[in-house]
């Protein structure tokens, strides 16, 4: 089945370093790819998406491009700040069936930025 | 702004008790889903629904129940609540149809402790 891979955490990094979290997945058919973050305390809230092959989804200063010939979506970021400290999860969302528009979920990545 | 509240933050039950979490949305979304978030495991899909009175199993339904009498309004219903469904539940919803580019809408989750 559909799966989402993405790198183990915690990270830590100092302020202004730059950040890659990897992820990739499987999939069958052209999924759309997204990127939530969740802040201490809080529910998930969408950071970028991308929906097909090529695409380059950016906010905040993050950015992540759909990759479809490595089935890869890494999220970076040039300069991280301490407000940035969250956890990260990849996600696809399904593309058939009854479960067409459902998202899988990596296991999430916690960032850390230190002052 | 779509906003996704549920009905509690926090929340002690013993074993056995039966539990009612409740999510509310207020932008009028045909899709409303439940996932529980455990350490190490993501996010996991519990139920979802696209329609009142419709409902669908994720990937883990069992020991959980859901009601959508309306369209606002999703519940989640452990029957006779044990220890191992100890978690933080999270509601979502997205606007309608099942399709795969929707951005999903997060609540802030109900952290529930069975003791």
């Amino acid at each position: 089945g559909d799966s989402v891979t993405q790198m183990e955490g915690p990270v830590t990094l100092s302020e202004e370093a730059c950040l890659t979290i990897n992820c990739t997945y499987t999939a069958t058919g052209y999924p759309s790819l997204f990127w939530y973050v969740q802040y201490p305390g809080e529910g998930l809230q969408l950071l970028l998406k991308a929906t097909k092959a090529d695409d380059k989804g950016s906010n905040k200063g993050f950015e992540a491009t759909y990759r479809k010939e490595t089935t890869s979506f890494h999220l970076e970021k040039g300069s991280v700040q301490v407000s940035d400290s969250a956890v990260y999860f990849c996600a696809l969302s399904q593309t058939y069936g009854g479960s067409q528009g459902n998202l899988i979920f990596g296991k999430g990545t916690k960032l850390s930025v230190k002052p | 702004d779509v906003k996704v509240t549920q009905s509690s933050r926090y929340l002690v039950k013993r074993t056995g008790e039966k539990v009612f979490l409740e999510c509310v949305q207020d932008m009028d979304h045909e899709n409303m889903f439940w996932y529980r978030q455990d350490p190490g495991l993501g996010l996991r899909l519990i139920y979802f629904s696209y329609d009142v009175k419709m409902k669908e199993k994720g990937d883990i339904p069992e020991g959980y129940s859901v009601s959508r009498e309306k369209k606002e309004r999703f519940s989640l219903i452990l029957e006779s609540a044990s220890t191992n469904q100890t978690s933080m539940y999270l509601c979502a919803s997205s606007l309608a149809g099942l399709v795969s580019t929707d951005t999903q809408y997060f609540g802030p989750g109900t952290r529930l402790t069975v003791l």
